[in-house]
């Protein structure tokens, strides 16, 4: 069955640092996104992406984030320059079209430490 | 603004025992919502979701929701746990109008031998 696939699984960085991290949705989905959770909170919508532009955007997602679909397969969480707070595990997750009852497929998840 | 609470954070049941998690969402319109297990390394598998019609809804593993409008509530439930399904489990809703899902806090299942 297919999957939505992430790397690395464990990211460590110092504060500061630029971080990207790396999705692989299902070949044949069209919409792309990111949530991300912080330990003991809820699981957080960050941003949508179709077509090649960003289609939504919660107030988390600010200049410091930016998302990119560098090629065919790859979908990718940039952050600028980490703050502690940065720290959290974050989901990639595609669906094959938009819509609150289409059904989003998640990724294993990258869980980020800053330090 | 809609939002899903799930109350417990962490449950313990002993295996074949039966098994309900909490699920309420405010939202003013029908609700889409799903239930999400995610076991250790693993992602986020869908286990089953609601849009309309019957408000049983039946899920792979063998879990079952029920949607009660008059509760805003979306319980999952097993009749017979098995150590396998400890993992944690996210209810979400879809939000009407936008792209994402919005989920609970998650609730942790820890099942006995």
């Amino acid at each position: 069955e297919p999957e939505v696939t992430q790397t690395p699984s464990h990211q460590v960085t110092q504060m500061g640092q630029e971080v990207i991290l790396r999705c692989v949705p299902i070949s044949n989905h069209l919409y792309f996104y990111w949530y991300r959770q912080i330990l003991g909170q809820k699981v957080e919508f960050l941003v949508s992406f179709y077509n090649n532009e960003i289609s939504e955007k919660s107030e988390i997602f600010d200049d410091q984030f930016s998302v990119e679909r560098p090629d065919g397969s790859n979908f990718t969480l940039k952050i600028r320059s980490t703050k502690l707070e940065d720290s959290a595990m974050y989901f990639c997750a595609s669906s094959w079209t938009r819509g609150p009852q289409e059904t989003q497929y998640f990724g294993p998840g990258t869980r980020l430490l800053v330090l | 603004a809609q939002s899903v609470t799930q109350p417990d954070i962490h449950i313990t049941v002993s295996e074949g025992a039966s098994l309900e998690l909490r699920c309420n969402y405010s939202y003013g319109a029908t609700p889409y919502l799903f239930w999400y297990v995610q076991s250790p390394g693993q992602g986020l598998q869908l286990l089953l979701k609601y849009f309309s019609g019957d408000t049983l809804v039946q899920g792979i593993k063998g879990f079952e929701a029920e949607f009660k409008r008059s509760q805003s509530s979306f319980n999952l439930r097993k009749p017979s746990v098995h150590w396998s399904d400890a993992a944690e489990y996210f209810c979400a809703v879809g939000a009407s109008g936008t792209y994402k899902y919005i989920f609970g806090t998650g609730t942790r299942l820890k099942v006995l031998a």
